[in-house]
């Protein structure tokens, strides 16, 4: 089946560095989507890509599709405390009735004030 | 509160007992589904519901495991004979489209002793 692979596993970094992380797959998505969970939480859509080579942005998040279609990143600038938690990627393929998203194992952030 | 909504919020039971969780979509979401979540991973897919039907079902849908959604509205989710593998966060999804517009609930985590 389909496997995601989200790197890093986790990051360690100071309040107001940048952040970036990327997801790959075996085979293409239609979509991707990055999603952050904070504990005890289900995960909550940060930003969803459509087409190869798309380049969006939500505030302080930039998230790009990539032209293979078969990978993603994310990028978080000038991080502060509330940005900690675990961000998951998730690739979608429609047809024939499949609706499921496929997701990454997870990037844990952890800033240090 | 106009979010989807998950109950109960922790449920504890013996290995062989039988669950069921509840699941109250956006009201006016008419695609509804189900992912498990266990430690350190993404959530996996489990199955969808476009109103009352269900249109979708993932391999890890065990023969233990039943979801309905009699009115096109809320959803039940059982699982019978429970084993310490069924351990892990159930979470519940609503869309008004497709899962690339996925809005989660809180879940139900699941401890099976």
């Amino acid at each position: 089946g389909q496997q995601l692979n989200q790197s890093p596993q986790s990051m360690f970094i100071q309040e107001g560095e940048d952040v970036s992380m990327n997801c790959t797959s075996s085979s293409i998505f239609n979509t991707w989507l990055w999603y952050k969970q904070d504990p005890g939480e289900g995960p909550v859509l940060l930003i969803a890509l459509y087409k190869a080579g798309e380049l969006t942005s939500n505030g302080r998040l930039t998230a790009q599709f990539g032209i293979t279609r078969k990978d993603s990143f994310l990028n978080i600038s000038a991080s502060i405390p509330s940005d900690v938690g675990i961000y998951f990627c998730a690739g979608q393929n429609t047809g024939g009735g499949a609706d499921g998203l496929t997701f990454g194992k997870g990037t844990h952030l952890i800033i240090q004030p | 509160d106009t979010g989807v909504s998950q109950n109960p919020r922790h449920k504890i039971t013996k290995r062989g007992q039988n669950v069921t969780f509840r699941c109250d979509p956006i009201s006016e979401h008419n695609r509804l589904y189900w992912y498990r979540q266990t430690l350190g991973q993404g959530p996996e897919f489990l199955t969808y519901f476009q109103n009352e039907a269900q249109l979708e079902k993932s391999r890890l849908l065990s023969d233990r495991f039943s979801a309905e959604r009699p009115k096109g509205s809320f959803s039940t989710l059982e699982i019978q004979r429970t084993e310490q593998g069924d351990s892990a966060m159930y979470l519940c999804a609503s869309s008004p489209g497709g899962a690339e517009k996925l809005f989660f609930g809180s879940g139900t985590q699941l401890s099976v002793l």
